[in-house]
């Protein structure tokens, strides 16, 4: 199976950087994903890591080590719409074909002014 | 494109109550899933579709059944609602059998079991 771990919440302030950590253990690993939620809202995909290193995309970065089995998100110039749950997930095979991505519990970022 | 769409956004069920939940998608996709959000907690996959003519359960499957209709539409079925089953219920699709990581949402359904 498949588990991940991520802090259940980080604050920061306006402007700043922030960095949100993910570790995971499974079987079968294929990539590392990230994806935003609002409240009430749906989730939105941020970025996608299959190989170590940094992925860049405008505010956003994401960074992976398959050795480690740790990744993470950090964004730059924080906005106060910035401010959702950030959700980590590892890409795996499907017994019945296709992959699926398993789900970390989340972090919800506040920012503040 | 009005990509994924869930039908109904809310809806509340007694126990025992049966309902299903549509989700339709017009990017063309191959693959198609169901999750269950509780709060304080991720996404939990309950059943998915690969492809069009093929359903497989997920980690969370018990209680719910699924149809692929075609390529646009996968359903999602309580038989006997419990209150268990209070959650909101996400449908995804992804463009390729090998493109899972970047799945596209629909906006959910609210689900209220009492």
């Amino acid at each position: 199976g498949q588990s991940l771990e991520q802090p259940s919440e980080v604050t920061a302030v306006e402007g700043a950087i922030v960095q949100i950590n993910c570790t995971y253990q499974t079987s079968g690993f294929y990539g590392l994903s990230w994806y935003q939620q609002h409240d009430g809202g749906a989730p939105t995909f941020l970025s996608y890591n299959a190989l170590d290193g940094l992925e860049e995309t405008g505010r956003f970065s994401s960074f992976l080590s398959r050795s480690d089995s740790y990744g993470y998100l950090l964004l730059q110039e924080l906005q106060m719409k910035d401010s959702a749950s950030y959700f980590c997930a590892v890409r795996a095979g499907l017994t019945g074909g296709g992959n699926k991505l398993t789900f970390g519990t989340g972090t919800q970022l506040k920012v503040e002014l | 494109n009005a990509g994924v769409t869930q039908t109904p956004k809310f809806q509340v069920l007694k126990t025992g109550q049966s309902m299903t939940l549509q989700c339709a998608q017009d990017m063309n996709h191959n693959s198609m899933y169901w999750y269950r959000q509780d709060p304080g907690m991720g996404l939990r996959l309950i059943y998915y579709s690969a492809s069009e003519g093929t359903t497989d359960k997920g980690e969370v499957p018990n209680g719910y059944n699924v149809s692929r209709l075609n390529k646009r539409e996968f359903s999602l079925r309580l038989e006997s609602a419990a209150p268990s089953q209070t959650s909101v219920y996400f449908c995804a699709s992804t463009g390729s059998s090998g493109g899972a990581y970047e799945q596209y949402f629909g906006p959910g359904t609210r689900l209220t079991v009492t």
